[in-house]
């Protein structure tokens, strides 16, 4: 039981390059999330998706998008990536009874 | 939406003190207030939950209070060890089928010995 896995750990980017950020669970959790985490801004929810088929907005959306899979992956892509968008990523997931967010290793992320 | 203030940014005690951390919400809505802890490099990790229906709760020795009239919770470390030294993060959300959390800024909790 891997719990929540992402990939890359580790990955830069030059400015107008597109990459996805890739996220699973093995938990069997309905709900999903990605959040970026600034220093001193704590973590911001960039999308999520409540359950398999379904994904929403969340406060920092803008230059993402999102693709809930099938119920284990949610992916994060960048289209064109912009300095602004340098930042450590999480994935988490949630079952479907419980409040409880659990979260992925992180992706740290460098646009140049 | 949901806006959460916490405080303060960094705090420093001695080992065998006890240190505070407060949050303050702004949708009455909210009522599931967990607390994560961060170390350096690492994920966040769920150390205590409340939710309104309940004022207090305790685990070891890890408490948080909440006061749902003022939006109000903190959270309680005794006895601090120099492994709390961590960065500590209060959340709030509405229960619900998306129950999405809104974190505050987060605290650096330093244990000196």
């Amino acid at each position: 039981n891997a719990g929540v896995t992402q990939t890359p750990k580790f990955q830069v980017l030059k400015t107008g390059q597109s990459m996805t950020l890739q996220c699973a669970q093995d938990m069997n959790h309905n709900s999903m999330y990605w959040y970026r985490q600034d220093p001193g801004m704590g973590l911001r929810l960039i999308y999520y998706s409540a359950s398999e088929g379904t994904t929403d907005k969340g406060e920092v959306p803008n230059g993402y998008n999102v693709s809930r899979l099938n119920k284990r992956e949610f992916s994060l892509r960048l289209e064109s990536a912009a300095p602004s968008q340098t930042s450590v990523y999480f994935c988490a997931s949630r079952p479907g009874q419980q409040e409880t967010q659990y979260f992925g290793p992180g992706t740290r992320l460098l646009v140049l | 939406g949901e806006n959460v203030e916490q405080h303060p940014s960094t705090l420093s005690v001695q080992e065998g003190d006890s240190a505070v951390i407060k949050c303050t919400y702004s949708d009455s809505a909210s009522n599931y207030f967990p607390w994560y802890k961060q170390e350096l490099g690492k994920r966040p990790q769920l150390i205590i939950d409340i939710r309104s229906n309940v004022g207090e709760k305790k685990d070891q020795r890890i408490a948080v209070t909440l006061n749902k009239t003022a939006k109000h919770f903190s959270l309680h470390i005794t006895e601090t060890q120099p492994e709390d030294s961590a960065v500590y993060f209060c959340a709030a959300s509405p229960t619900g089928t998306a129950s999405k959390l809104t974190f505050g800024t987060g605290t650096r909790l330093q244990v000196t010995l």
